[in-house]
């Protein structure tokens, strides 16, 4: 299977505790995107990362939210002290980087959904 | 970033022609115009982008208007399969620097049988 990859698709976890949820993108991809999605809503951006490096990162990614993409292929978005709040879907997605006029698109992976008990 | 404007949701019949509309009146000249759709319990999908001209590819057609002001995605011919969020998304380039997409919460489309 050639597309995006998140570990694990479900977790639950009680108020407090520490998750940390992995995503793989596309082989050739050196964009890396996580997105959270709760019930209703589009999803939204919270970073991304060029190769190892994150270039953004939204004013919703709180301090309790942490993402590494140590070696530039796979990423963790780890999340400390869940909060009910944090019940979501995280949905990574990788692309090429495109400059110009050149778009590439972004592959979404299926997601991980979060429910914090 | 430019905000569109899409209907909460519509319905459709099996194999009959879908026009999905998108208002975008704060639209800038660098804004290309982005739909993704997502299938239920699935991460959202490329389905077609656009500048200015009217696109097509094998999954939908992308009609823009002459301002630029609002654009519609044809299905055109609706399959079961096509029932998703549509998202209609406005997208930047700035210095050729490409970043996250901004989804609004989309179009619900329903395709009966």
């Amino acid at each position: 299977d050639t597309g995006v990859s998140q570990d694990p698709r479900h977790k639950i976890t009680k108020r407090g505790q520490n998750v940390t949820f992995r995503c793989d993108p596309i082989s050739e991809h050196n964009r890396l995107y996580w997105y959270r999605q709760t019930l209703g809503q589009g999803p939204e951006f919270l970073t991304y990362f060029q190769n190892e490096a994150q270039l953004e990162k939204s004013r919703l990614l709180s301090d309790r939210f942490s993402a590494e993409r140590p070696k530039g292929s796979f990423s963790t978005l780890e999340i400390q002290r869940t909060e009910q709040g944090d019940s979501a879907m995280y949905l990574c997605a990788s692309s090429f980087p495109g400059t110009g006029g050149t778009f590439y698109e972004q592959y979404f992976g299926p997601g991980t959904r979060l429910t914090v008990t | 970033d430019a905000k569109t404007t899409q209907p909460n949701s519509m319905e459709s019949n099996e194999e009959e022609p879908v026009h999905l509309p998108c208002n975008h009146s704060t639209i800038s000249g660098t804004d290309y115009i982005h739909w993704y759709r997502q299938l239920p319990s699935q991460g959202p999908e490329y389905v077609i982008h656009g500048l200015t001209s009217n696109v097509n590819n094998r999954m939908a057609s992308l009609a823009i208007a002459e301002d630029r002001k609002s654009s519609t995605l044809i299905l055109h011919r609706a399959t079961l399969r096509d029932a998703a969020v549509y998202y209609c998304i406005l997208r930047a380039n700035y210095g050729g620097s490409q970043g996250n997409l901004i989804f609004g919460k989309g179009t619900k489309l329903s395709v009966k049988p």
